[in-house]
């Protein structure tokens, strides 16, 4: 079984600084990695994933993600937000096949 | 090409009264999974199906069934509705499921429990 902690429920950050939203994972077996952003009274759209091969990877709207197997963590990253990048970032696992296990969400808030 | 499309958007019941969503996959897609979000949460998985027989099951009461038909739609009834059972019920669809292939989801249905 798998399962994830997100331990930032909420993150304030200014129009066009940094953010970092954390993910660290629990699995004994090998893992797929993902990101999904889901906006105000919509599905989940995802952001990034990670498969295998590069521990780094690139997604949408210019986000990306490091896998880092000895902290067990898939942090996401951006080096400048955009006041549209509000939204909740889930973090989510699976050890093969289909079922996704989720994180409880980080709340990005961008502000002016 | 059309996402993955769930009906209901919105649906309103009272306790011990059943529900039937609704959702039908990207062209092409043969496996619907259906997750479960409490409001404040992440999404919980229930059910997953492929060719019509189910793959995956969460863990949630027998209240909670599927199926899937043959032009690869699904539906997630629950009976005897609990307050708790209000949530967004999110679809998604994927090409398979014998490995991962990138879920796509739909917009959800709103189910309020009164």
């Amino acid at each position: 079984a798998q399962s994830v902690t997100q331990l930032d429920s909420q993150v304030p950050v200014f129009e066009e600084a940094p953010v970092e939203l954390r993910c660290n994972y629990s699995s004994s077996v090998s893992v797929y990695l993902f990101w999904y952003v889901q906006y105000p009274n919509q599905g989940l759209q995802l952001l990034l994933k990670y498969l295998s091969g590069s521990t780094l990877v690139k997604g949408i709207n210019g986000f990306e993600a490091e896998f880092n197997k000895s902290q067990t963590s898939f942090h996401l990253r951006k080096p400048s937000v955009h006041i549209s990048d509000t939204a909740e970032y889930f973090c989510a696992v699976t050890g093969g096949g289909n079922k996704l296990t989720f994180g409880t969400g980080t709340q990005l808030k961008v502000e002016l | 090409d059309a996402g993955v499309t769930q009906s209901p958007t919105h649906l309103i019941k009272t306790r011990g009264q059943h529900v039937t969503l609704r959702c039908s996959p990207i062209s092409g897609h043969k496996s619907v999974s259906w997750y479960q979000q409490v409001l404040g949460q992440g999404p919980q998985f229930i059910f997953q199906y492929y060719e019509k027989e189910e793959r995956g099951r969460g863990n949630f009461p027998d209240r909670f069934s599927a199926r899937q038909f043959p032009n690869y739609s699904s539906e997630l009834n629950v009976n005897a509705l609990l307050l708790g059972d209000s949530a967004l019920y999110l679809c998604a669809s994927s090409v398979d499921h014998a490995t991962y292939n990138e879920q796509f989801f739909g917009p959800g249905t709103r189910l309020t429990v009164l």
